[in-house]
């Protein structure tokens, strides 16, 4: 089975910390993904890789960077955590763009 | 820009009925992929049902099928027989093969009543 590991699943920072959500999977997918969750939006993009070292923006990209320096793993960082940024972070990963996306368990961040 | 768009943002259903979940999206594309995705209260996000657009067939997955009409960019799910288990947040999703990102929509939540 693909697993895809999220490193907190609870998350409690203060405002302008830079803060670290790590993702990792097993199944040497080429795409990784990176969403917030909020009430009543859905699911946003904030970033997306398909390949090691390459990135995309996605639609809600402000406020935030990635990092995938080895294919398993795809970083999302926020770089001074503001409170707007308090979410649900969800990461996933496909094999192609075309198959079936695996997601993580899901960070509740809370920025105070 | 592609977009998603769920209308439906609560529904109901009493268990062993059917019920249609909304779907309508936006692109210029042709070869684009659509997805439903099932959030149950774990919050752990799993696949439902895939539809390639070229496909004029619809995708069915045991109880589990699509209402696909590409002219319109619709693209409804049908549970039917539902079951408690299926009481979950269900989100839309599409993918276009020049963009590559995964995009969803606000999400409807499902709940089978008994």
């Amino acid at each position: 089975d693909v697993k895809v590991t999220q490193s907190s699943r609870y998350l409690v920072k203060r405002t302008g910390e830079k803060v670290f959500l790590e993702c990792v999977q097993d199944m040497d997918h080429e795409n990784m993904f990176w969403y917030r969750q909020d009430p009543g939006l859905g699911l946003r993009l904030i970033y997306f890789s398909y390949d090691v070292k390459m990135k995309e923006k996605g639609d809600i990209p402000e406020g935030y960077s990635v990092s995938r320096e080895k294919k398993e793993r795809f970083s999302l960082i926020l770089e001074s955590a503001s409170t707007n940024q308090t979410s649900m972070y969800l990461c996933a990963s496909s094999l192609y763009w075309d198959t079936e996306a695996f997601f993580g368990q899901g960070t509740r961040l809370t920025v105070v | 820009a592609q977009t998603v768009t769920q209308s439906q943002p609560e529904m109901s259903v009493q268990e062993a009925e059917t019920v249609t979940l909304s779907c309508t999206y936006d692109t210029s594309e042709n070869n684009y992929y659509l997805f439903w995705y099932k959030q149950p209260p774990s919050r752990q996000m799993i696949l439902v049902i895939r539809q390639e657009a070229y496909k004029q067939q619809n995708a069915t997955e045991n109880r589990f099928s699509v209402n696909f009409q590409k002219a319109a960019k619709s693209f409804s799910l049908k549970i039917s027989d539902s079951q408690l288990g299926d009481t979950a947040m269900y989100f839309c999703a599409f993918t276009a093969s020049n963009t590559g990102k995964l995009i969803f929509g606000q999400g409807t939540t499902l709940q089978v009543k008994p």
